[in-house]
Formats: structure tokens, sequence, C-alpha cells
């Protein structure tokens, strides 16, 4: 049965702090790998990574993706009040059909 | 707005009672997807379809749920006698056909079952 394990599973940093947020999976073929974030109800997309070594960057946030290793970390630099959510990561498996297997999520408080 | 648009965004309903929820996609998202999320826990995938036609069903979704798309526009998901354990946050998510993993997600309809 195809795994996301996210870690840790919460979080709690102050402003300006750098966190990063792991995710490790075992699927039977993988496709690609998802990072969202979940605010209070819809996740929003952030980044999707299918090769390994490429770094996916959009502000203070990046990611990349090991398929030697089977893991993904997303980085978030100069942490703001605005970060504090849920982020999830999913991972398609082409055995799978059309459907995520999300993680449980990782949930980060960012003080001031 | 041209999210993904769900309906209602709260319901509670008393054990063995039927609900129906609805789901907008984005207009020009010919896939559609309905995840289920409750506290804690990642979504789980529940349905898919591509246009009209559904394609695949988790075996989550028992027979007391089932799901449609009229048309290839809006779905509807119906839980049948529901149960507590129905209770959950059911998440509607559209994708175009170019990047299919690019979810946009609804802001769910939460469910309570009393």
């Amino acid at each position: 049965e195809d795994k996301v394990v996210q870690s840790p599973l919460s979080l709690v940093v102050h402003e300006g702090d750098t966190v990063t947020l792991n995710c490790s999976y075992e699927v039977t073929n993988f496709r690609s790998l998802l990072w969202y974030k979940q605010e209070k109800k819809a996740p929003t997309f952030l980044f999707m990574l299918t090769s390994s070594g490429i770094e996916k960057k959009s502000g203070r946030l990046s990611s990349i993706l090991d398929k030697k290793e089977l893991f993904s970390i997303l980085n978030i630099t100069a942490t703001q009040t605005g970060d504090s959510a849920v982020y999830l990561c999913a991972v398609g498996d082409s055995n799978s059909g059309y459907a995520l297997n999300f993680g449980k999520g990782t949930s980060l408080l960012v003080t001031p | 707005d041209t999210g993904v648009s769900q309906n209602p965004r709260h319901k509670i309903t008393k054990r063995g009672q039927n609900v129906t929820f609805r789901c907008d996609p984005i207009s020009e998202h010919n896939r559609l997807y309905w995840y289920r999320q409750t506290l804690g826990q990642g979504p789980e995938f529940l349905t898919y379809f591509q246009n009209e036609a559904q394609l695949e069903k988790s075996r989550l979704l028992s027979d007391r749920f089932s799901a449609e798309r009229p048309k290839g526009s809006f779905s509807t998901l119906e839980i049948q006698r529901t149960e507590q354990g129905d209770s959950a946050m059911y998440l509607c998510a559209s994708s175009s056909g170019q990047i299919t993993e690019k979810l946009f997600f609804g802001s769910g309809t939460q469910l309570s079952v009393l």
C-alpha cells in the first residue's frame, strides 16, 4: 500500500526563522510529488516535482525531490506569521490512477 | 469568483438521513475529484471524473455513497443513511488536462452526523 509520511507533525517557530519540512514516500510507480498549503479549508498548490535534484523555488519557499532516497523537503526562509498553516505532501502513483496519496501534513505555527 | 465552489459550507444531519453536496469546478477544467478529510489527517481520495465519466472510485466509497457529474459540469456527492463515521470535510477539486495533478480545491463541505 502506498505510504506518504511527513515530519514533523507540528512545529512552532519565531518569525524570521528558517524551517524545513520533510516528506518521505513509498509508492509502486512514482509519477509526481506535490506540496500544498492548507490555511483554513481549501489546500492551495505550491509545487509539483517530478525530477530528482531540481529545485523548485517561489519567493521564500523552495522544494527539492530525491527519487533515489524517496523523499522531498520544503524549505521556508525568513518565516512570517502568514506562513502559519498545514503543509500537505501528496504523491501520485501511476498504478493508482489519478488519485493523489496525501500525508497527514505538518502544522506550522509562526509566532511574532 | 472563478475558483472551485462547494455548497453547502456546513451540513448537520441526524444519523440515517441522506445528504447531498454540490461542487462547481473551474469552468475550463474537465477533471473533477472528491476527497474526504478528517481532523489531523490528509485528504483521502474518493472518486474521479473526466468530463461526465466516473473513471475511478476508492474502496472508501461504500454503497451508500454515489457521485454524479451530469453533462460534465457540476458534480454532486450523495451519502445515503448517514453514519457518525461519515462526519468529515468533503473536498472537491478540479484540474485541467495539461497538468492533471495540479488540483484546485474548493473550501469543502463540513458534514457533522449526530
